[in-house]
C-alpha cells in the first residue's frame, strides 16, 4: 500500500525550533523528500534522503529512518518567511512520487 | 533561463467546453507530470511523460488526456470540462534516473469549472 501521515498544522514561534514528523508505508521504497509550498505558489525542493541518518543543510535538516518508515524535517531559527506548507513525498518501487497533503506551519512572531 | 513555464495561469470554463493546458521547459529533461492539488490534499498525478512521444496514466487520469509531441512540451487537455475538475493544475520536470528526483514545477494554472 501507499500511505504518507503527516500532522495537518503546526504552530512555532520565531527564533524557535520545530520538528515536522511523517510517517510513510509503501510496498517499495527509493527515497524521500521534503519540499516547501508558499500559499498560492509551486512547491520548491529543500531536501532527499535515500540512507538512514541526518541530512543538514542550513537552517534545515531531514533525518530519516528506513526500518521504521520515519522521517523529519527540522527547521531551526524560524524566520516568519518559513510560514508555509510542508510536503513530505515517497519514491516507490517504480520512481513515482508519493505526495503527502502537507503541514502547514504558522509561524508566530 | 525559464524554467517550466505554464499557460495560461487562470481560466474559467461552463461544463462541457474543452481546452488545453500548455506546459513548457527548457532544461532538457526527460520527465515531464501532470499534477492537480486540490485543498486539504496533497498533489494528485494526473499522467506523465518519460520521453518525446511516451505518455502514461497516473494516479487520476480520468477526463484528461495528454501529449508529448516534443521533448520540451505537456500538453493537458480537458475535452468535456466537470465542476469537479475544478482544482490548481500544476506540471513539473525532471532529469531521468533514480537520484535525479527533484521536480522542478511551473506557477500553477487555476482553473474554474462553472
Amino acid at each position: 500500500g501507499q500511505n504518507i501521515d503527516q500532522p495537518t498544522e503546526m504552530t512555532a514561534t520565531e527564533g524557535a525550533i520545530v520538528q515536522i514528523n511523517c510517517t510513510y508505508q509503501t510496498s517499495g521504497f527509493n527515497g524521500l523528500f521534503w519540499y516547501q509550498q508558499h500559499a498560492g505558489e509551486a512547491p520548491t525542493f529543500l531536501s532527499y534522503n535515500v540512507l538512514d541518518g541526518l541530512e543538514e543543510k542550513g537552517r534545515f535538516s531531514s533525518f530519516l529512518s528506513r526500518s521504521k518508515g520515519y522521517s523529519y524535517l527540522l527547521l531551526k531559527e524560524l524566520q516568519m518567511k518559513d510560514s508555509a506548507s510542508y510536503l513530505c513525498v515517497d519514491m516507490d518501487s517504480n520512481y513515482q512520487l508519493i505526495w503527502g497533503a502537507g503541514t502547514k506551519l504558522i509561524i508566530k512572531p | 533561463n525559464a524554467g517550466v513555464t505554464q499557460t495560461p495561469k487562470f481560466r474559467v470554463l461552463k461544463t462541457g467546453q474543452s481546452m488545453t493546458l500548455l506546459c513548457a521547459q527548457d532544461m532538457n529533461h526527460e520527465y515531464m507530470y501532470w499534477y492537480r492539488q486540490d485543498p486539504g490534499m496533497g498533489l494528485r498525478l494526473i499522467h506523465y511523460s518519460v520521453g518525446e512521444g511516451t505518455t502514461a496514466k497516473g494516479e487520476v487520469p480520468d477526463g484528461y488526456n495528454v501529449s508529448r509531441l516534443k521533448k520540451q512540451n505537456f500538453l493537458l487537455g480537458l475535452e468535456s470540462a466537470a465542476p469537479s475538475q475544478t482544482s490548481v493544475y500544476f506540471c513539473a520536470s525532471r532529469q531521468a534516473g533514480q537520484d535525479a528526483g527533484e521536480l522542478f514545477f511551473g506557477e500553477g494554472s487555476r482553473l474554474t469549472v462553472l
